[in-house]
């Protein structure tokens, strides 16, 4: 089944111990990208990756880091959280511009 | 500074009728736009797009339409189904960039009442 995969689902940690939520594709897709979902905001890119050592940054990256060591995974790092991160976080992938972005579950996070 | 906005939060419709969802947007570039569809405890999907060579897109319940003077578009349901009661996203993009580089809405959460 195709599938973006998401880790955890739920997060509670507080300020400043780094975390990372996983994020893994099995399409082969060679875009992926980190979305947040904020209650008002509705959603906005945190950071994209268009291939193997390839990021950038998207709207909102300030406090995250991202990888793309391997084609599969894209992980979203965050070294020093801080409460304004609190937030629904999504991965998504896509082989090429004109085929649909799919979504991950979703991760939400809550820093203390 | 909003490039897409769907100025309604909240929409409530009783099941049978026609829902209708706004979005609105303001870069002239954008000549793509597309519509997800969001359950609670799951990610976006893909409901419906259209191309701005277009002014409408069906596909059975759902219509799009587009008003390219007006940088509008609206979503149609009908009829509505208790089960469409989500949240809707409406997202824009340009040629070229696609789903690489989509800017969504707020999104509107539209409740089906039995």
């Amino acid at each position: 089944e195709a599938q973006v995969t998401q880790n955890p689902r739920y997060l509670i940690t507080v300020t400043g111990k780094k975390l990372t939520v996983t994020c893994s594709q099995n399409m082969n897709h060679e875009y992926m990208s980190w979305y947040r979902q904020d209650p008002g905001l509705g959603l906005r890119q945190i950071y994209y990756s268009m291939n193997v050592e390839v990021t950038d940054k998207g709207d909102v990256p300030e406090g995250y880091k991202v990888s793309r060591k391997e084609k599969r995974n894209f992980p979203l790092i965050l070294e020093s959280p801080s409460p304004n991160q609190t937030s629904l976080y999504f991965c998504a992938s896509t082989g090429s511009p004109n085929e649909k972005l799919f979504f991950g579950s979703g991760t939400q996070l809550s820093v203390l | 500074d909003q490039q897409v906005k769907q100025n309604s939060p909240s929409l409530s419709v009783q099941e049978g009728r026609i829902s209708i969802l706004n979005c609105d947007y303001t870069n002239s570039m954008f000549d793509y736009f597309l519509w997800y569809k969001k359950y609670p405890a799951e990610g976006p999907t893909f409901l419906i797009s259209i191309s701005s060579i277009k002014d409408k897109n069906e596909d059975g319940r759902f219509t799009v339409f587009l008003n390219k003077s007006a940088k509008h578009l609206s979503l149609h349901i009908v009829p509505s189904q208790p089960g469409d009661s989500a949240v809707y996203f409406c997202a824009a993009t340009y040629s070229g960039a696609g789903s690489y580089q989509l800017t969504f809405g707020k999104g509107t959460k539209l409740s089906v009442i039995p």
